[in-house]
């Protein structure tokens, strides 16, 4: 199952930033945060991954809080091609199971309105 | 950008029939993977492949089904004797790691 809580739909107005909250309050000290989203039925996308510092690259920025029991994913000027499902998922980075496998939840909905 | 390719991008077959889904990851990636996501539900993870052999696999990754990498590029996933249930999009996708990166999917639909 998915160690990540996440709302299941948010709305966020063309233009502004998009601000998607996730919970991972048993997150394990080796395990880093990512997030994939998904735009109707294509493959999961790539965005941004982070351990406990403040991340950012050309698509997003990873806010993780200090205790690392939760992050924020920042998209700072949402458009209509930003909706879709974004998912939050802990994963650990393991010396000897580099590969492992990703979980995915539910995910938050994001619909960016005109 | 490299990215993952996956063909067909849609397959037809009947209940029983044996299929073929094929991916070509990218060019410098270690690991390879297979995810299914049934219409509406969560995308679940099926199967890892590492230096020629299975690393992970999943509870729904059962006798019927099995992958390969017959050559230096391709990824193949064999589905021996489809089920209705098996309809889904099937999403091969690759990893140096830690990041992965997926392929378009292909959409299985046995009838």
């Amino acid at each position: 199952d998915a160690k990540t809580t996440q709302p299941p739909s948010m709305d966020c107005a063309e233009g502004r930033a998009a601000n998607l909250p996730c919970n991972h309050s048993t997150i394990s000290g080796n395990e880093y945060v990512y997030w994939y989203r998904q735009i109707h039925s294509q493959g999961p996308q790539y965005i941004i991954h982070g351990l406990k510092n403040n991340e950012t690259n050309e698509m997003a920025s990873l806010i993780i809080t200090e205790d690392r029991k939760s992050s924020t994913l920042i998209l700072p000027h949402a458009t209509l091609r930003d909706t879709a499902v974004y998912y939050c998922i802990v994963r650990p980075h393991l010396r000897d199971n580099y590969g492992q496998n990703f979980v995915f939840g539910p995910g938050t909905r994001l619909s960016v309105l005109p | 950008e490299p990215e993952v390719t996956q063909t067909p991008s849609h397959q037809v077959t009947q209940m029983g029939q044996e299929v073929i889904l094929r991916c070509v990851p990218i060019s410098n990636h270690l690991y390879f993977y297979w995810y299914r996501q049934i219409l509406g539900q969560k995308v679940e993870f099926l199967v890892s492949f590492y230096n020629n052999e299975i690393s992970e696999k999943s509870e729904i990754f059962d006798d019927q089904f099995s992958v390969e990498r017959p050559d230096g590029s391709n990824f193949t996933l064999k589905i021996r004797s489809t089920k209705l249930e098996d309809s889904a999009m099937y999403f091969c996708a690759s990893s140096r790691p830690p990041e992965q990166y997926f392929g378009p999917g292909t959409r299985l639909t046995v009838t």
